[in-house]
């Protein structure tokens, strides 16, 4: 069964950093492209970032881009999110979705939730 | 960038009804279109791929057909489970989600 768990959410002030991780079980994490997509509260979802199974393509929305950065570790069966320079627009819930053979998001986490105020 | 507009933004439909949910975008992205379910508190789940490929466990009465700019997922009778938010997702150039339907039991 396929599981994705994030973590690292919580409270941080404008202009602070989180990391948020996802682990992955019960598929071949490391042939697979990941991807982070978020949904501030009441709203829709936004995508936020992309990489390939081998950290050789990497994408970001313009909104994050400079300020967020997206790894893996395959040795790990880990996704990661480096977020800095946050703001009160980044208050969000972060999912961490696997990218199917059919290029859609087949299987998401639960979401870990990102807070940004003072 | 793809814009990608869903109406209508709300529909109250009863039990039974054939419920349909359009889709269109601001230029043509092929069948490269995706439906997704979000119940509240819950994570999305893929309903359909590349614009009329039923996923691995949805029921059939969903559906989902179109291609160039105009989809649509269809409901062939609403069940009390299906009371979510809908969305749609492009992915022919980056990925780009609609703002979403919500449906309810009328």
């Amino acid at each position: 069964e396929v599981q994705l768990v994030e973590s690292g959410g919580g409270l941080v002030q404008p202009g602070g950093s989180l990391r948020l991780s996802c682990a992955a079980s019960g598929f071949t994490f490391s042939t697979y492209t990941m991807s982070w997509v978020r949904q501030a509260p009441g709203k829709g979802l936004e995508w936020v970032s992309y990489i390939n199974s081998r950290s050789s393509a990497i994408y970001y929305a313009d909104s994050v881009k400079g300020r967020f950065t997206i790894s893996r570790d395959n040795a790990e069966n880990s996704l990661y999110l480096q977020m800095n320079s946050l703001r009160a627009e980044d208050t969000a819930v972060y999912y961490c979705a696997k990218y199917s053979t059919s290029y859609s998001f087949d299987f998401w986490g639960q979401g870990t939730l990102v807070t940004v105020s003072s | 960038d793809i814009q990608m507009t869903q109406s209508p933004s709300t529909l109250s439909a009863s039990v039974g009804d054939r419920v349909t949910i359009t889709c269109r975008a601001s230029q043509s992205i092929s069948d490269w279109l995706a439906w997704y379910q979000q119940k509240p508190g819950k994570a999305p789940k893929l309903l359909i791929y590349k614009a009329s490929g039923l996923q691995s466990g949805v029921p059939s009465r969903f559906s989902g057909s179109g291609s160039g700019t105009e989809f649509t997922l269809t409901i062939s009778s609403l069940q009390p489970d299906d009371v979510a938010t809908y969305y749609c997702q492009q992915y022919s150039s980056y990925w780009t989600f609609g703002q979403g339907t919500k449906v309810e039991i009328k």
